[in-house]
């Protein structure tokens, strides 16, 4: 069954360091979106992504934050500059065309910021 | 008032029990409807998946929608053990384009062999 991937599977960081959290959205779905979920809370959104542009980001997803879908497979987070309340499990999911309502979601990066 | 409310749990129940998991929500434009299973430090796994009101089943799992009271459960049948695990409620924002899901905060549930 085809499944949604991420890598890595935990990061550690120092605060101030770029990032780049990886995913490989199912290969048929054209909708890919990012969330993260602080230890102990809710799973948050931070931003959609389709043909190429980003469709809607959350208050969360500021200026730090960057999405790019750099080959037809990958699809990449980028924080610029890390704090250390960007710790968290960061969710890559994906959608396929007219069923957005339902996203499939890898197995997250746990990123540790220092 | 949150938009979606969760009873955390944890819940415990012995194998072999039914498993009632809730959820009320705020927003009547709401119309998808998801439960989601989340093991340990794991990606949310889709269980199921409902449009508007009524149930839906799936082998041990039946999913409820009641609109009118903005009220969503799961139910499980026979818990096993396997079945321990985080379980979220979720549904879809109609207002984006893209139908970002917004998640309640998940009942921790035990299944005791």
């Amino acid at each position: 069954e085809p499944e949604v991937t991420q890598t890595p599977s935990h990061q550690v960081t120092q605060m101030g360091q770029e990032v780049i959290l990886r995913c490989v959205p199912i290969s048929n779905h054209l909708y890919f979106y990012w969330y993260r979920q602080i230890l102990g809370q809710k799973v948050e959104f931070l931003v959609s992504f389709y043909n190429n542009e980003i469709s809607e980001k959350s208050e969360i997803f500021d200026d730090q934050f960057s999405v790019e879908r750099p080959d037809g497979s990958n699809f990449t987070l980028k924080i610029r500059s890390t704090k250390l309340e960007d710790s968290a499990m960061y969710f890559c999911a994906s959608s396929e065309w007219g069923r957005t309502d339902t996203q499939y979601f890898g197995p997250g990066t746990r990123l540790t910021v220092l | 008032q949150k938009e979606v409310e969760q009873d955390p749990g944890p819940l415990s129940v012995p194998e072999g029990a039914i498993v009632s998991l809730n959820c009320t929500y705020s927003n009547s434009a709401f119309q998808y409807f998801m439960w989601y299973r989340q093991y340990s430090r794991k990606g949310p796994e889709l269980l199921m998946y409902t449009y508007s009101s009524g149930n839906k089943e799936d082998g041990r799992f039946t999913a409820q929608v009641d609109k009118s009271s903005k009220y969503i459960s799961l139910f499980i049948r026979d818990s096993q053990p396997s079945d321990s695990a985080t379980y979220l409620c979720a549904m879809s924002d109609p207002g984006g384009a893209t139908n970002k899901l917004i998640f309640g905060t998940g009942t921790l549930l035990a299944v005791q062999p």
